[in-house]
Formats: structure tokens, C-alpha cells, sequence
């Protein structure tokens, strides 16, 4: 069971680039990581999901070494409506056998200040 | 428009009442799941569906029981040996099992 890590709170003021670490040491083969976001009493929002190397959408990058043992979501210049409680997860494309392991992180709580 | 909807929003419960809370969906997706989340955590999984008639638990099932008549529904029904039932719940649905999670607003119960 791949067990997720990150930072339970990060700060950064407007205009910053902001890079929020995720561990996953036990990832599997298989096992593709995607960042969720979510605010206060709303449901999580996809904001990008990657296997290796880099993937960079028009909100965000995904950064992935080599071993595939963390990962690192990058957001550029950064605004007061990013604050927000930011999830890490891990998880394949499930066989159909057995049940299927879907790890979400604790979460880091971005707060983004004037 | 498409999307995922949860209802009611607010649900109030006695204690040891069972109770429902709502899921559907019109993405035409055949994965559905149910989470919990508590104050200031993380999202847990408490069952997950790959396709109608088929599901499968998740992390914290005990006390919690669903069912996927439908490809569109995927209600979840709380019961009274839920120990501490009270938080907010969400739903999500996807293509497949793993891929990409679309998620509802949620219902927060609140068990008196």
C-alpha cells in the first residue's frame, strides 16, 4: 500500500512560485500520481496526475524523479484564491482483481498571503 | 451540464437512525465512490464501485453500506453501528477505477 507524505501547511505571498513535496516510497509499478485541490466544504477538484518525468498543464507542473519516490506540484505566481488544502495521491488503473489500494495524503493546507 | 450531485446538502439524524445520503451521476461513468472526511483530515475511502452491481469496500466500510443498482446512483446508507457518523461526506465518480475523480459538494451529516 503505497503510504503518501507532505508538508501539513505551507505559507507564500502573492506572486510566488509555490512547490508543495509529496513521499510515496512504497509507489507501485503500476501506480500513477494525481494532486487534488480543495477549499472549505467543497468536493476535491483534479488539478493534474502524472507517472514519471514531467507533465505541466495551464494551472500547474508535475515534477518525478527517476525512482518515483515523491513528487513535487509546482504552482506559478501563486494568487489569494490558490489558498487551499492541496492532496497527493497514489494509485494504478485497477485489474479487476482484488481490491484496489487508493491512498489520498493528509494534505497541505497553502495559505497565500498579500 | 454534466457532473456529479449529492443530496441533501445538510442532514440531520438521530441516533441510531439509519440514513441515506444521495449520489448521482450523468458523466457516464462506470467507477463511484463514497469518502469521509473529518475536521482538519484527509479523505477516506469507504466504498468504491467499478461497475453496477459490483462494489467493493474501501478503508473504513464498517458501519456503512451502498449499493449500484443503476450506473447513475450510488447511494450510501449510514447505519446505526457507525460508531461516529458524523462528518462530511463526498462522492466522486470516474471512467474507470483510478483515473481522474470528479467529486460532488458533499453532504455533511450530523448525527444528534
Amino acid at each position: 500500500l503505497a503510504k503518501t507524505t507532505q508538508p501539513i501547511s505551507m505559507d507564500s505571498y502573492e506572486g510566488q512560485e509555490v512547490n508543495i513535496t509529496c513521499s510515496h516510497n512504497n509507489i507501485a509499478t503500476n501506480d500513477y500520481i494525481t494532486w487534488y485541490q480543495q477549499f472549505p466544504s467543497q468536493g476535491p477538484r483534479f488539478i493534474i496526475q502524472g507517472y514519471k518525468t514531467k507533465v505541466t498543464n495551464e494551472v500547474a507542473s508535475l515534477f518525478i524523479p527517476a525512482d518515483r519516490k515523491s513528487s513535487t506540484l509546482s504552482l506559478p505566481r501563486v494568487s489569494l484564491s490558490d489558498t487551499a488544502v492541496y492532496y497527493c495521491l497514489v494509485g494504478g488503473p485497477y485489474s479487476g482483481a482484488g481490491s484496489y489500494q487508493l491512498t489520498f495524503g493528509k494534505g497541505t493546507k497553502l495559505s497565500v498571503i498579500p | 451540464d454534466g457532473g456529479i450531485t449529492q443530496s441533501p446538502k445538510y442532514l440531520f439524524r438521530k441516533e441510531g437512525q439509519n440514513v441515506t445520503l444521495s449520489c448521482e451521476q450523468n458523466l457516464n461513468h462506470d467507477a463511484m465512490y463514497w469518502y469521509r472526511q473529518d475536521p482538519g483530515q484527509g479523505l477516506r475511502l469507504i466504498y468504491y464501485s467499478q461497475i453496477v452491481n459490483d462494489f467493493q469496500k474501501g478503508d473504513i466500510a464498517e458501519g456503512y453500506s451502498v449499493s449500484r443498482e443503476k450506473k447513475e446512483s450510488f447511494p450510501l446508507t449510514v447505519t446505526s453501528a457507525q460508531k461516529n457518523p458524523t462528518a462530511f461526506y463526498l462522492c466522486a465518480s470516474s471512467t474507470v477505477v483510478g483515473n481522474e475523480q470528479f467529486f460532488g459538494p458533499g453532504t455533511r451529516l450530523t448525527v444528534l
